[in-house]
């Protein structure tokens, strides 16, 4: 087990530019999450998969957003035409199939700066 | 009612000293309170977390104390140590079938040796 694993861990973008996120979650693990945090805030949820079907989006997730899990494993989260509001850390979480509470791990984050 | 409040923003503490950390909530829909820590540059590890229905859970060093009727609990570290600096946020799962977590704004603890 080793973790969700996340890449890039930093990116830099000038506003504009299109990014994109991947989430590896850890094995067997049929949900994943992405949040949005910023700094001295808590994260705030985006979307959530269980397996390849993305069950929830947040409201914060504009149309230029997108997030992905073609085959249920790993996930990728695209944002289109960054914006400097868009500047976050994004982070990405799984959870295993069993479990009543949906324990919720982290990985270490991919920190967005948009120029 | 959507939202987890969290307190004090910042606290500092002597080592053996023992931090407290407060939250509440409105939505008595909540069913799962977690807490994390987090260290500069890393995700949010989970720490301890309780269910509605117990008054108090012990991990550790790690204790949540659970108020039900007042819709609070706390996280409380005993004989805390310069490692356990970091920042603690408290989260709520939205009740049964759901999958969000609502975090409260996070506390910064600094344990001073």
């Amino acid at each position: 087990d080793t973790g969700v694993s996340q890449d890039p861990r930093h990116k830099i973008t000038k506003r504009g530019q299109n990014v994109t996120f991947r989430c590896d979650p850890i094995s067997e693990h049929n949900r994943l999450y992405w949040y949005r945090q910023t700094l001295g805030q808590g994260p705030e949820f985006l979307t959530y998969f269980q397996n390849e079907a993305q069950l929830e989006k947040s409201r914060l997730l504009s149309d230029r957003f997108s997030a992905e899990r073609p085959k249920g494993s790993f996930s990728t989260l695209e944002i289109q035409r960054t914006e400097q509001g868009d500047s976050a850390m994004y982070l990405c979480a799984s959870s295993p199939p069993k479990g009543t509470y949906n324990e919720q791990f982290f990985g270490p984050g991919t920190r967005l700066t948009v120029l | 009612q959507q939202q987890v409040k969290q307190s004090p923003q910042s606290l500092i503490v002597q080592k053996g000293g023992i931090p407290i950390i407060n939250c509440a909530y409105e939505n008595t829909a909540f069913d799962y309170f977690p807490w994390y820590q987090q260290f500069p540059g890393k995700g949010p590890a989970l720490l301890i977390a309780i269910r509605p229905d117990v008054s108090e859970k012990k991990e550790g060093r790690f204790t949540i104390s659970f108020n039900k009727s007042a819709k609070q609990f706390s996280l409380h570290i005993m004989d805390s140590q310069p490692g356990d600096s970091a920042t603690y946020f408290c989260a709520a799962r939205k009740g049964p079938g759901t999958y969000k977590y609502i975090f409260g704004t996070g506390t910064r603890l600094k344990v001073l040796a």
